[in-house]
């Protein structure tokens, strides 16, 4: 099975700006993988940020954006808040099945 | 309002069975494929299964398959998730997706003598 890797922590300053990354063991992550971005806080269920690579849904927030940067599938925050501290997960597709990353917990500090 | 309730969670034996309950509401539930995703205490979030809008097509984490069976009834806006050979290591919250969009809060199920 493809294996999906992500930073395991990151750490941002308030107003500042990170990017996560997600790669597959597979090969480049292209637009035809559809990424997905999803952001879960401690006793909360997931909650979609992107989908389709960049597109966002109507309750994300516009500090955050999707892209594909190199060979991996990018979540970038610029202007980090407080309340964006959390873990983030990508998600890519493989003949049907669905493969997580490890997720990424970001602090700001 | 998109609502996703998932139920039938719970403490079951090694090698026990249990079902998981979807119910949807707020929304077409036949127009989209439907997910099951688990998360592990302390752990990340785990692929388990997919289903397609009409039930014909499904897919399954190579960890589950040939123990789990996923089905919805789209008459009555319900998914499932029939476990089977159940392993400590099946102790999650199981939550269900609708088309990798919206969450349900998700539901405990315990794998222990």
């Amino acid at each position: 099975q493809a294996v999906v890797t992500q930073e395991p922590s990151l750490t941002v300053s308030p107003g500042g700006t990170v990017t996560l990354t997600c790669g597959s063991s597979t090969g480049a992550v292209t637009s035809g993988h559809y990424p997905y971005w999803f952001q879960q806080k401690p006793g909360q269920a997931p909650r979609t940020l992107i989908y389709d690579t960049s597109n966002k849904h109507s309750w994300t927030p516009a500090r955050f954006s999707g892209s594909l940067l190199g060979d991996k599938a990018a979540l970038t925050l610029s202007g980090a808040q407080p309340e964006d501290e959390a873990e983030y997960y990508c998600l890519l597709p493989y003949t049907g099945v669905r493969v997580f990353g490890g997720g990424t917990k970001l602090t700001v500090l | 309002e998109v609502q996703l309730v998932e139920s039938g969670g719970g403490l079951v034996q090694p090698g026990g069975s249990l079902r998981l309950s979807c119910s949807a509401s707020g929304f077409s539930f036949s127009t989209d494929a439907m997910h099951w995703v688990r998360q592990a205490p302390g752990k990340g979030l785990e692929y388990v299964s997919t289903i397609s809008s009409t039930g014909g097509s499904t897919y399954y984490a190579d960890s589950v398959k040939g123990r789990f069976t996923i089905s919805r009834d789209n008459s009555k806006n319900t998914l499932y998730l029939q476990m089977s050979s159940l392993r400590n290591e099946d102790t999650a919250v199981y939550y269900c997706v609708k088309g990798w969009k919206y969450w349900g809060q998700g539901t405990l199920v315990t794998v222990s003598s």
